[in-house]
């Protein structure tokens, strides 16, 4: 079946950078895209961008400049780096693809707590 | 940007009875191009990511139980929970997947009277 398996919590200092991976299985990696998806403690969600299986980026204005997604197609991973860390990028960081016909998000990853604190 | 908003912020529902959302968005999500509304249903579970319920405004993802439906088109939707069970209990957000960047509502918390 579709798996996403995200990588460990983080703990990061203000103005770190952090790099947080999603290894996919069960489903052609190569013909989707990801996306990611944060949502800070007890707060809603927000979508940060995509990346196409060609490797083209969208990212949410919001994180234009400070965010680059990425891809490895030899081992199905894709990675979520930010830079630049803010006490409020304290969030789960989740990854999420469209296996359909639209960009509703059908499967998900379970998440990477990211902590920034001093 | 497209916004969303969802109402009640929370609501409490006794089993079996129906629960209703409504999700709003601030420019119409359907496309003319496929006839169809940009519009999905997720729920969260505390401690789990979202799951998919609704796409396409109203086409239930594949296992989701029929006492979940979604209806409306162009800015104003509503989910249905048509028999609250005790599994429902979760927050539900709706997403609009028309036009980047995709958005979401800040999500109705739903609980047992």
């Amino acid at each position: 079946q579709v798996q996403l398996v995200q990588s460990g919590a983080e703990v990061k200092t203000p103005g770190a950078s952090v790099r947080v991976s999603c290894k996919t299985s069960g489903y052609g990696f190569t013909g989707y895209y990801m996306h990611w998806v944060r949502q800070a403690p007890g707060q809603g969600l927000e979508w940060m961008g995509w990346i196409s299986p060609r490797e083209a980026t969208n990212y949410a204005p919001t994180f234009q400049g400070r965010v680059t997604m990425t891809r490895d197609t030899s081992i199905s991973t894709a990675y979520l780096e930010m830079n630049s860390l803010k006490s409020d990028d304290t969030a789960v960081y989740y990854c999420a693809i469209q296996l359909g016909t639209s960009w509703y998000l059908d499967h998900w990853g379970r998440g990477t707590l990211v902590i920034v604190s001093s | 940007d497209i916004a969303m908003t969802q109402s009640p912020d929370s609501l409490t529902v006794s089993l079996g009875e129906r629960a209703t959302i409504s999700c709003k968005s601030s420019q119409s999500v359907f496309f003319t191009t496929n006839n169809k509304d940009h519009l999905a249903w997720y729920q969260q579970k505390p401690g789990q990511p979202p799951k998919l319920l609704i796409y396409w405004a109203s086409t239930r993802y594949s296992g989701v139980p029929d006492r979940f439906s979604g209806s409306g088109s162009g800015t104003d939707f509503t989910l249905t929970i048509s028999s609250l069970q005790a599994e429902d209990v979760a927050v539900y957000y709706c997403q609009q997947y028309f036009h980047t960047p995709f958005t979401f509502g800040p999500g109705t918390r739903v609980d047992i009277k």
